[in-house]
């Protein structure tokens, strides 16, 4: 079965420092992934998708950037956090070419002060 | 900009009750639907997907589809307070963009 690993679970970090959340998955290959974010209270905001390696779509400009080294490993990175990078961040998985059902990991909350 | 529009509650209703929760899309050309519950701190999970227009049931959900309307809605029978979460509808726009668009969701509140 397939399972979608997302690290860390939380994290505190200064205004300006760099911010780097991985995510994984197993049991699949060639899954399209994505970064989505959620504002306390709001709805889910996709940031970043990728349908394969070194093919990576952004959806909002922002100081955000995604990376996908390998083929079931989706990075997301800032090299400086500003106070409304705050959220909870939520990487996903479909099937490719599917009926794109996504598929979440844990997420991570970031608290950026 | 495509949207997908839920009332954002909270939508209170008593143990045993039938909870009705209700989306609208804004892009004609959007060909599947989903469903998903997220309760607080957690990440959503799928609970129903829709495709074709008319009724889809699994246990105590159904979910109903009118693609002329550009609305869908999400049945919870028998409702427990353990239903008690937010639920997000989202909307693959089937553009090639291989993304959902979810709208802010509605927050359900089972009373015992």
């Amino acid at each position: 079965s397939q399972t979608i690993h997302q690290w860390p679970a939380t994290l505190v970090q200064p205004v300006g420092s760099p911010l780097s959340l991985e995510c994984t998955v197993e049991g699949t290959s060639n899954p399209n992934l994505y970064w989505y974010r959620q504002a306390a209270g709001r709805g889910l905001q996709l940031l970043f998708y990728s349908i394969g390696i070194d093919q990576i779509s952004s959806e909002v400009p922002q100081n955000l950037s995604a990376s996908r080294p390998q083929d079931r490993q989706f990075i997301l990175s800032s090299k400086k956090l500003l106070l409304s990078d705050s959220g909870f961040y939520l990487c996903a998985w479909s099937v490719r070419g599917g009926a794109e059902k996504l598929f979440f990991g844990s997420g991570t909350q970031l608290s950026v002060l | 900009q495509k949207e997908v529009e839920q009332n954002s509650g909270p939508l209170s209703v008593p143990e045993g009750a039938i909870a009705s929760l209700n989306c609208t899309y804004s892009d004609r050309v959007s060909q599947s639907f989903f469903w998903y519950r997220q309760y607080s701190g957690k990440s959503p999970e799928l609970i129903m997907s829709i495709y074709s227009n008319g009724d889809k049931e699994d246990g105590r959900f159904t979910a109903q589809l009118n693609k002329a309307s550009q609305y869908v809605s999400l049945l919870i029978r028998d409702s427990q307070p353990s239903d008690s979460a937010t639920y997000l509808c989202a909307v693959n726009e089937d553009t090639g963009r291989r993304a959902l668009t979810f709208g802010s969701g509605t927050r359900l509140q089972v009373q015992p």
